[in-house]
């Protein structure tokens, strides 16, 4: 069975600082990891995919298949970014579902 | 194009009653996937239809159903709900062999 970690609930940051979200997942095939977000009463909306590799509002990402790992970071943290973020997996031979991790709320402070 | 539509947005319920929840895809989309979101569970995938056939069916009692219809709109059905009902239900669609990428703002219901 696939799952994905996201061990902080919330993490708060000074706007300009650095920004980690850590997301770690435990699937034993090769499964696409995405980051998704969530603003205030909006909609989710899909911030990054690991295949395309891009930043997407100064946001990366990058796969770590030995650490299981697919954190999101930002160097310089602003006031706009704060939102819920969810990791999720997708794995084509699981069915067409998402597996998504419990979230991190991110809090940018003036 | 349009997005993804869900309606109601908002819907009061009391414990034993049945509710029905619809989704609009993406016009051309045939898959459509339903979340349940609850700040305790976070988002938890309830089931997948794919040109009116249930393909994946995620971990939820049998109160919880759906089907699709020809023009790819599905409805969702809780029966006899309960208090661990309340949440909001997302919807999602995507187009044949592409992950679930666009949600709809989501029907949040209240049990009382």
């Amino acid at each position: 069975a696939q799952r994905v970690t996201q061990p902080e609930k919330l993490l708060s940051v000074f706007k300009g600082a650095p920004v980690e979200l850590k997301c770690n997942y435990s699937y034993s095939g090769s499964p696409e990891l995405f980051w998704y977000v969530q603003y205030s009463r909006q909609r989710l909306q899909l911030l990054l995919r690991h295949i395309s590799r891009e930043s997407i509002k100064g946001f990366t990402a990058d796969l770590n298949k030995g650490e299981t790992s697919f954190h999101l970071k930002k160097p310089f943290a602003q006031e706009e970014d704060s939102a819920m973020y969810y990791c999720a997996l997708y794995a084509k031979s699981s069915g067409d579902k998402l597996t998504f991790g419990t979230g991190t709320r991110l809090a940018v402070r003036p | 194009k349009a997005g993804v539509t869900q309606t109601p947005r908002y819907l009061i319920k009391t414990r034993g009653q049945q509710v029905t929840l619809s989704c609009s895809p993406i016009s051309g989309h045939r898959s459509v996937s339903w979340y349940q979101q609850t700040p305790g569970q976070g988002l938890q995938f309830l089931f997948e239809y794919f040109s009116e056939t249930q393909r994946n069916k995620g971990n939820f009692p049998g109160r919880f159903s759906g089907r699709q219809f020809s023009n790819s709109r599905s409805e969702m059905n809780v029966s006899t709900l309960e208090l661990g009902d309340s949440a909001l239900y997302l919807c999602a669609s995507s187009s044949q062999g592409e992950w679930p990428q666009h949600f709809g703002d989501g029907t949040r219901l209240s049990i009382l």
